[in-house]
């Protein structure tokens, strides 16, 4: 039982290069979110997808894209890397909206600095 | 408690003493609550939910609670052991953002022996 996987654990890039983030879930749920996690901040939404196809913008959107072709994967890319994008990157899913559904499971993050 | 700039709230306990934790959220329309572990270096995990039409809710050594009257939710551990050491997360969906967790900040529970 898998679950979520995100890949690379670690990454480093330079400004200004574009770097993509993967994530794949197994549970085929419907839902699925990208997050940032920094210091002071707590958890921020990037972008989030309620099926295959269906993306929407979240708090903190500006910089990243995502796309989700398949509904058990969900890559966040970063156009052209900036240092305040440095973060760490939390892949999540849930089964979709109700009672009970919106519960999140996450993945085990992407540690990203962009020197 | 309450968190200042880049620190986060941190509360010490005893190994074996309980321990509580607290949220508050400003939504009324907010209708289902979670509260997350997130150990270093790892993801957030699911440790307890409880709907808005419930006061309490009991899971293994964990019990929330809340009060919607004051929009506070609270998180009880008994008996805290070492293992208990994390960030703890309560988060919050309301009816008018289905599907939308709203975190918030998050305290550091300290377990010393």
């Amino acid at each position: 039982d898998a679950g979520i996987t995100q890949s690379p654990r670690y990454k480093i890039t330079e400004t200004g290069r574009q770097v993509t983030l993967m994530c794949h879930q197994t549970w085929s749920h419907s839902y699925m979110f990208w997050y940032r996690q920094d210091l002071g901040h707590g958890l921020r939404l990037i972008y989030y997808s309620a099926a295959a196809d269906i993306t929407d913008k979240g708090e903190v959107p500006d910089g990243y894209v995502v796309s989700r072709s398949k509904t058990e994967n969900f890559p966040l890319t970063l156009e052209s890397a900036t240092r305040s994008q440095t973060s760490v990157y939390f892949c999540a899913s849930s089964e979709g909206e109700g009672p009970g559904l919106e519960k999140l499971f996450f993945g085990s993050g992407t540690q990203l600095s962009v020197l | 408690g309450e968190s200042v700039g880049l620190h986060l709230p941190t509360l010490s306990v005893q190994e074996g003493d309980n321990s509580i934790i607290n949220c508050a959220y400003s939504n009324s329309a907010s209708d289902y609550f979670i509260w997350y572990k997130q150990e270093s270096g790892k993801g957030p995990q699911f440790i307890i939910d409880i709907r808005s039409n419930m006061d309490k809710r009991q899971g293994q050594r964990v019990t929330v609670l809340l009060n919607k009257t004051v929009k506070h939710l609270s998180l009880q551990i008994a008996a805290t052991q070492p293992g208990d050491s994390a960030v703890y997360f309560c988060a919050e969906v309301s009816t008018d953002s289905w599907g939308k967790l709203q975190f918030g900040a998050g305290t550091q529970v300290v377990v010393t022996p």
